[in-house]
């Protein structure tokens, strides 16, 4: 059974970075075809593609994020994680890991970490 | 951007009802469209994927149409497990996949 376990802080002071780890169990994050997404949920809003990568490294961000966001896939450990740099209250969201497979869209999520910017 | 729109923005349903939403694709996502259920404090759940196909687990009394612009998920026979709030999202221009606003499907 696929699961994805987010961690990371819940607070983080405007003008920081926000960085977010997604650990993968039951499948391989090497696994060919499958892609690792971070996608946002503003509070009382909808849902926020951030952007994605593959295992290789090769990754695809929102246009309207690119600027301040990473995404990198650690094989060694079976993680993915998230970085945005210079945060403002706008960032505050919750923030979910998923999975997609081969060209399906995401069908395995994290648990969510909802994140505060605030000082 | 492709710019998802969904309709009715909430949707008031008696238990064993039949519900029809709908999503409108600002141009041409061929069948790459997917729904997605999200309950309060949880994480979405992918309900079904290009267009028509039920995810795994998924009961059938949840089925889907449509290709190109405009798209239907329809459940035939609402229990009291269903209602959310449903999203619709497309995987077939990047950047960046989109999602529609979501239509809330509450009791009457």
């Amino acid at each position: 059974q696929v699961q994805l376990q987010q961690s990371g802080p819940g607070l983080v002071k405007p003008s920081q970075t926000l960085s977010l780890t997604c650990a993968v169990s039951g499948f391989s994050i090497s696994s060919g075809g499958s892609s690792w997404s971070w996608i946002r949920q503003p509070p009382g809003k909808g849902l926020e593609w951030i952007g994605y990568s593959y295992h290789n490294g090769v990754t695809y961000y929102n246009p309207s994020l690119r600027s301040r966001v990473t995404i990198s896939v650690d094989k060694a450990k079976n993680q993915f994680s998230l970085e945005v740099t210079s945060v403002t209250a706008a960032d505050t969201a919750v923030y979910y890991c998923a999975r997609r497979y081969s060209s399906s869209p995401e069908d395995v999520w994290g648990q969510g970490t909802t994140v505060i910017v605030s000082s | 951007e492709i710019v998802l729109t969904q309709s009715p923005a909430t949707l008031s349903v008696s238990p064993g009802e039949r519900a029809t939403l709908s999503c409108r694709a600002s141009q041409s996502v061929s069948s790459n469209l997917a729904w997605y259920q999200q309950k309060p404090g949880q994480a979405p759940r992918l309900l079904l994927y290009g267009a028509s196909t039920r995810a795994t687990d998924i009961p059938d009394r949840f089925s889907g149409s449509g290709s190109g612009t405009d798209f239907t998920l329809t459940i035939s026979s609402l229990q009291s497990e269903d209602f959310a709030v449903y999203y619709c999202q497309q995987y077939n221009n990047w950047p960046p996949f989109t999602f529609g606003p979501g239509t809330k499907v509450d009791i009457k």
